[in-house]
């Protein structure tokens, strides 16, 4: 089974409509992550949390929230989806170091393509 | 703000070919740096990494060296597969206490037999 789950893969959904998209992960890090991904843009940071009590907004958290339901899930929420939010939407988790130094592998999700219409 | 700036692609090369893949940065201080791959279909995975001036991350028969005085991290590879066909990106460790990541932009790579 996989570490890092999403779901839904794949959502179509239309302008306006609140989507909210899951994220769990089995392998006990406390840091958990959103990124998008679009065409030429690499990955952009939208939220990340490191720990329940802990998150903080990233490069582009306008027009998204997050909720962080336990250690192992972390939910990605739309209130009103608009065209420009169609991307390929990613979770990723890490572990913390002694110290929390930043030095550490990210471990991603197979992705959530959304497409607002 | 820190940013990645990685060639673009697409880079189309023969099968055994030599591959560079630029990338430089711009931080405050000294980041972390990082190559992920990802392959088709698939999220994106580690390959290899530095964490100092002078490191030399290697993987797979990828290698980077972190640059402090160009401030480079660029990706070689001396003799590439058809199985080496992905997206690679380039990040640097960025934010508040170096928490966070910050991407490049993605070079496609596509090896012909």
């Amino acid at each position: 089974d996989a570490d890092v789950t999403q779901t839904p893969r794949n959502r179509i959904t239309k302008t306006g409509k609140r989507i909210m998209l899951e994220c769990s992960q089995t392998k006990g890090h406390d840091r958990m992550y959103w990124y998008r991904q679009d065409p030429g843009l690499g990955l952009r940071l939208i939220y990340y949390s490191f720990d329940v009590k802990d998150i903080n907004k990233g490069e582009i958290s306008d027009g998204y929230s997050v909720s962080r339901q336990a250690q192992a899930k972390f939910s990605l929420s739309l209130e009103s989806a608009i065209p420009n939010q169609t991307a390929l939407y990613f979770c990723a988790t890490s572990d913390a170091l002694a110290g929390g130094g930043p030095n550490n592998e990210q471990f991603f999700g197979p992705g959530t393509r959304l497409t607002v219409l | 703000g820190d940013s990645v700036t990685q060639m673009e692609g697409p880079v189309t090369l023969s099968e055994e070919a030599f591959l560079t893949i630029n990338c430089t940065y711009t931080a405050t201080g000294y980041p972390s740096l990082f190559w992920y791959v990802q392959y088709p279909g698939e999220g994106l995975q580690l390959l290899l990494k530095a964490t100092k001036a002078d490191d030399k991350g290697s993987n797979k028969g990828f290698e980077a060296t972190y640059r402090k005085e160009t401030t480079s991290f660029h990706l070689e590879k001396g003799s590439v597969q058809v199985s080496d066909s992905a997206v690679y990106f380039c990040a640097a460790s960025s934010g508040a206490g170096r928490r966070a990541l910050t991407f490049g932009s993605g070079t496609r790579l596509q090896v012909q037999p």
